[in-house]
């Protein structure tokens, strides 16, 4: 079955340093991989999504992530963190068997301090 | 409105009252979600309708009762529930049935005492 495993509950950075969010995924088929952020008292809202060709994927306020295959891993990248950048991040993979669904990981709380 | 709306935002419910969960998404999409999300936990799947039909019950106990009267709409009824209900419910929409990027609402935060 398919998972992702986000390594870290929290990760803090200052403003202006980069920000690196860990994703790495299970899976038996090529996946299609995904980022979500959540903002306070928000739903979660869609960064950037790998589905085939390229690998390095390019979302929404400036950050990226980098589909490694022999590494299973999404990791979700920003060079320079802004206050706003504060929120939860959420990896998922979509199931490619039987019904097919978004699987989402723990979560990552970004800190970002002045 | 636009997106995906959810009403209300916030519920505190004892454990004997009935109440209901709205949302409603102006996509146009076909297919719609709830989730419920606690904390420490992954995001967690109930249900899901394509075109209006029930195509994911993932275990959910009876005391939440889904109803989906067209593609826009979702609604969640609660009744008898337990304290370790309350969670941030959210809804989402997409295109597509199962993993089409999806389109969240805000949720409705659930207190239950």
């Amino acid at each position: 079955a398919q998972s992702v495993t986000q390594l870290g509950s929290h990760v803090s950075v200052s403003e202006g340093a980069l920000v690196l969010l860990r994703c790495n995924y299970s899976s038996s088929v090529p996946p299609y991989l995904f980022w979500y952020v959540q903002y306070p008292n928000q739903g979660l809202q869609l960064l950037l999504k790998y589905t085939t060709g390229a690998t390095l994927v390019k979302g929404i306020n400036g950050f990226e992530a980098e589909f490694k295959k022999s590494e299973t891993s999404f990791h979700l990248t920003k060079p320079s963190a802004h206050m706003s950048d504060a929120a939860e991040y959420f990896c998922a993979v979509r199931t490619n068997t039987g019904f097919q669904k978004l699987v989402f990981g723990t979560g990552t709380r970004l800190l970002v301090s002045p | 409105e636009t997106g995906v709306t959810q009403t209300p935002r916030h519920l505190v419910m004892g454990m004997t009252n009935k109440k209901s969960l709205k949302c409603e998404q102006h996509l146009g999409h076909n297919a719609m979600y709830w989730y419920k999300q606690s904390a420490k936990k992954p995001l967690e799947l109930m249900f899901v309708y394509n075109f209006k039909e029930q195509t994911e019950n993932n275990s959910v106990p009876s005391r939440f009762s889904p109803e989906c009267p067209n593609s826009s709409h979702l609604f969640l009824h609660l009744h008898t529930l337990q304290p370790e209900d309350s969670a941030l419910y959210l809804c989402a929409s997409s295109q597509g049935q199962g993993g089409d990027t999806q389109y969240f609402g805000p949720g409705t935060r659930l207190t239950v005492l």
